[in-house]
């Protein structure tokens, strides 16, 4: 099958623990994508990758570190900078950057 | 910088009703709009896609309009069913000049339609 996944659903850490949550696309997308999604907002950027190596910066990138090593694979590491990070984080992909774009399961984030 | 509302944030309707949901957008160089459906805990489904230079786009019982003019787009749901329940986010993508190509989405509208 093809698509995205991202692992795991759910993912509890202490406050102060840096976490990596996973994203990885088997439909031979060069574009990935990273949001965070709260209660009663819409979707915000966090980082975004046109082609393999290279990554840019969202609109709410503090606290956030992502690599983007393999064209399949973006992951994203929540670091303990982060000041509100119990969050839904949803990972999508598309064909080039102005292709509709394709979104994963989604990581429910909690942290305490 | 772009903003997205949508209106309603809630809308309640029996089954087989037509209904529109609304989506403006501040900006109006966009490269292109996404319609998507969200279930309650889930990723985005991918509804309706419309390039700039479009009008419309229909999928089954949906069908999405665009006036990049005035900065609207509506989501029509023709004979609406309980499947139907669950939140419509509305995206617009904007040109590289002005947003580097990136996505920025409304609130969404949370459907409830009832048997």
């Amino acid at each position: 099958d093809g698509g995205i996944t991202q692992s795991p659903k759910y993912l509890f850490r202490k406050e102060g623990q840096n976490v990596t949550l996973s994203c990885e696309q088997n439909l031979n997308h060069d574009a990935m994508y990273w949001y965070r999604q709260d209660p009663g907002q819409g979707l915000r950027l966090i980082y975004y990758s046109q082609i393999v190596n290279d990554f840019q910066k969202g609109d709410i990138a503090e606290g956030y570190s992502v690599s983007r090593e393999k064209k399949e694979s973006f992951p994203l590491t929540v670091t303990s900078a982060q000041k509100n990070p119990t969050a839904f984080y949803l990972c999508s992909s598309s064909i080039d950057r102005d292709s509709q774009q394709y979104f994963g399961p989604g990581t429910r984030l909690t942290v305490t | 910088k772009q903003e997205v509302t949508q209106i309603p944030a809630a809308l309640s309707v029996p089954e087989g009703e037509n209904l529109v949901l609304n989506c403006s957008f501040t900006d109006s160089a966009i490269y292109n709009l996404q319609w998507f459906r969200q279930d309650p805990g889930k990723g985005l489904t991918s509804l309706l896609l419309i390039q700039s230079s479009q009008r419309e786009q229909t999928s089954g019982r949906l069908n999405a309009s665009l006036d990049k003019s005035s900065g609207r787009s509506t989501l029509y749901i023709a004979a609406s069913q309980p499947g139907d329940s669950a939140t419509y986010l509305c995206a617009v993508k904007g040109s590289e000049e002005t947003s580097g190509s990136r996505l920025t989405f409304g609130e969404g509208t949370q459907l409830t339609v009832n048997p």
